[in-house]
């Protein structure tokens, strides 16, 4: 059974930091894309960044670019999410969600993790 | 960016109705449109993948289809369960980018 589970989360003031993890298990990770979205509960999603299954091609939403990186450890099937300089509006649920290749769909998704941004 | 307007934004149906949610991008975006059904407070679930095939699992009444620019979610004959948010997605290109949302409510 593909799992995804998502830790990290919490209260951070403006201008904090924060690690996010995504740990993945019953499927390939090595092998799979893998991409961090965001949603303002009660609102839409917000895709955020990816990753490719060695770290090689890396993307950014314009929003978080600069800001946050996204890495991988193959080798602990885990995803992460640093986060720097966090803003009032970086506030939301994070999931993580597996991909295929470069026009893949999002397949498998997390629970999320809630991020608060706030003083 | 490409953006995606998704109609309508919200909608009030009966166990039994046709319900049809429609997606139209900026630009071409060939077949690259996923759907994807939100319940409260659970992660989003791929129903449909380019435009049109149906993710396993997923009942044969979820149904979609279109290309280019404008793409539609069929939900033939809706059901106690389907009462939820539905969010397409393209995934034409980077950034990926999501519908406003359509939530489908009781009536």
């Amino acid at each position: 059974e593909v799992q995804l589970v998502e830790s990290g989360g919490g209260l951070v003031q403006p201008g904090g930091s924060l690690r996010l993890s995504c740990a993945a298990s019953g499927f390939t990770f090595s092998s799979s894309w893998m991409h961090w979205v965001r949603q303002v509960p009660g609102k839409g999603l917000l895709w955020v960044s990816r990753i490719n299954s060695d770290g090689t091609s890396i993307s950014y939403a314009a929003s978080v670019n600069g800001r946050f990186t996204i890495s991988r450890d193959n080798a602990k099937n885990t995803m992460y999410l640093q986060m720097n300089s966090l803003r009032v509006e970086d506030t939301a649920v994070y999931f993580c969600a597996r991909g295929g290749g470069v026009t893949s769909p999002l397949n498998y998704w997390g629970q999320g993790t809630l991020v608060t941004v706030s003083s | 960016d490409i953006q995606m307007t998704q109609s309508p934004s919200s909608l009030s149906a009966s166990v039994g109705d046709r319900v049809i949610i429609t997606c139209r991008a900026s630009q071409n975006i060939n077949s690259y449109v996923n759907w994807y059904q939100q319940k409260p407070g659970k992660a989003p679930k791929l129903l449909l993948y380019i435009s049109s095939s149906l993710q396993s699992g997923v009942p044969s009444r979820f149904s979609g289809s279109g290309s280019g620019t404008d793409f539609t979610l069929t939900i033939s004959s809706l059901q106690p369960e389907d009462f939820a948010s539905y969010f397409c997605q393209q995934s034409h290109s980077i950034p990926f980018t999501f519908g406003g949302g359509t939530r489908v409510e009781i009536k």
